[in-house]
């Protein structure tokens, strides 16, 4: 059974620095694997979908990377602003057309 | 732009009521989800529907039935509200065969009391 984790929960870091996420899952047998970002209380937007053919997607300030290998993505956020300040979570598609989500890092992004 | 319409943001119900929670999106897609969101227990997906009039269970469909009449439209069902059942419900769809990204709706934040 897939299992998804995150690490770190909880971040905080001043305004400018580059930070990276941690996203790992056991099953390497995946579609793909999805960012998502999640204000207090909303829903979650989709950041990134990287497939299982791909390493890397990038948008604006964001990268994200896939190693199926060692079954952990990594979302890289450059210059980080205080509108940056959410929970991410990662997701994992396999075989069963389910997504399976990490529990998230809620990411606090200071003046 | 892609959505995913869900029918209430925030709804308080009584224990042994029945409830309706309304999901649709426009998006042409075949597969949609009910989650439910708990703090500690991350998403759990309740449901999913992977074409109209078809459903499978998910981890946790006890408590919970779900309908799928039109391809637009999938309903999460509350056969008798129970207080253990206040959380956050996230449905989402994506297009089947490409393995395309998910889209989520806004979220329903349902209190039973």
């Amino acid at each position: 059974k897939q299992e998804v984790t995150q690490i770190p929960a909880a971040l905080s870091v001043p305004e400018g620095e580059n930070l990276v996420l941690n996203c790992s899952f056991t099953d390497s047998a995946i579609y793909n694997l999805q960012w998502f970002r999640q204000d207090p209380g909303k829903g979650l937007t989709s950041l990134l979908l990287i497939q299982s053919s791909q390493r890397e997607q990038t948008s604006g300030r964001l990268n994200a990377s896939l190693d199926k290998s060692s079954g952990r993505s990594t979302l890289y956020i450059a210059a980080s602003q205080p509108g940056d300040s959410a929970t991410y979570l990662c997701a994992a598609e396999g075989n069963t057309d389910k997504l399976i989500f990490g529990t998230g890092t809620r990411l606090q992004v200071f003046p | 732009d892609v959505k995913v319409t869900q029918s209430s943001r925030y709804l308080v119900k009584r224990t042994g009521e029945k409830v309706f929670l309304e999901c649709v999106q426009d998006m042409d897609h075949e597969n949609m989800f009910w989650y439910r969101q708990d703090p500690g227990l991350g998403l759990r997906l309740i449901y999913f529907s992977y074409d109209v009039k078809m459903k499978e269970k998910g981890d946790i469909p006890e408590g919970y039935s779900v309908s799928r009449e039109k391809k637009e439209r999938f309903s999460l069902i509350l056969e008798s509200a129970s207080t253990n059942q206040t959380s956050m419900y996230l449905c989402a769809s994506n297009l089947d065969r490409v393995r395309t990204e998910a889209f989520f709706g806004q979220g329903t934040r349902l209190t039973v009391v």
